[in-house]
């Protein structure tokens, strides 16, 4: 069964600094799919950038980065140039590719913090 | 357009009672996912739909929950004979097909308390 882990629980970054969130993963698929998503205090979860493990180049959005190093099962997501809004918990999930039920497998989460 | 709603926002119940929690996804979504976030904790997956049809309910944490769909619309997950572990955020999602690179859009989740 794939599972997904995030080490840090609790993260803190300074305004307009740069922070570095954690997530490996275990699967013995070839082909999947990862992704980061935002949970703020209001429950609703919002996607915050995907990546296909096919693909090489690592996905950015904006100010949101991933580094995906697949042989190592690592998906981590960096946010440059950090702000206030962007203090939520942060959940790692993968989904098979070709499995029928396309359910996410989250990771416990890390509480992001941003000091102004 | 509308994203995807849930009710009630949320639910206190007593132990034993049943609660009926309902999801309404995006128009015109085929998929749609029922998770549970205890608190603290990442989301588990429950259960999900394809049109009106649960292919797998091995998620469901025991024969007390049950869901349904009408359609490609409406889903309702139902908890019998509610325990304090039952408390937790459920989250619904819906997505335009099961499979792919299709985001899951979440609604805001029931919160339910059994007391």
């Amino acid at each position: 069964a794939q599972t997904v882990t995030q080490s840090q629980p609790e993260m803190s970054v300074q305004e307009a600094e740069t922070v570095t969130l954690s997530c490996t993963y275990d699967t013995s698929e070839s082909d999947y799919y990862l992704f980061w998503y935002k949970q703020p205090p209001s429950r609703q979860m919002i996607l915050v950038i995907r990546q296909e493990a096919y693909k090489q180049q690592n996905a950015t959005e904006n100010r949101f980065s991933v580094n995906f190093q697949k042989a190592a099962k690592s998906f981590s997501l960096k946010i440059s140039d950090s702000q206030l809004g962007d203090a939520a918990m942060y959940f790692c999930a993968y989904r098979g590719y070709g499995g029928s039920q396309g359910n996410l497998i989250f990771g416990k989460g890390t509480k992001l913090s941003v000091k102004p | 357009g509308a994203g995807v709603s849930q009710s009630p926002s949320n639910k206190v119940t007593e132990k034993g009672k049943d609660v009926e929690l309902r999801c309404d996804p995006i128009s015109g979504h085929t998929a749609l996912y029922w998770y549970r976030q205890r608190l603290g904790q990442g989301l588990e997956f429950l259960i999900y739909f394809q049109g009106n049809s649960a292919p797998d309910k091995s998620g469901l944490p025991s024969d007390r929950f049950s869901a349904e769909r009408t359609g490609e619309s409406v889903s309702t997950l139902t908890i019998q004979r509610t325990q304090q572990e039952d408390s937790a955020v459920y989250l619904c999602a819906s997505s335009p097909r099961v499979r792919g690179l299709h985001e899951q859009y979440f609604g805001p989740g029931t919160r339910l308390t059994v007391t």
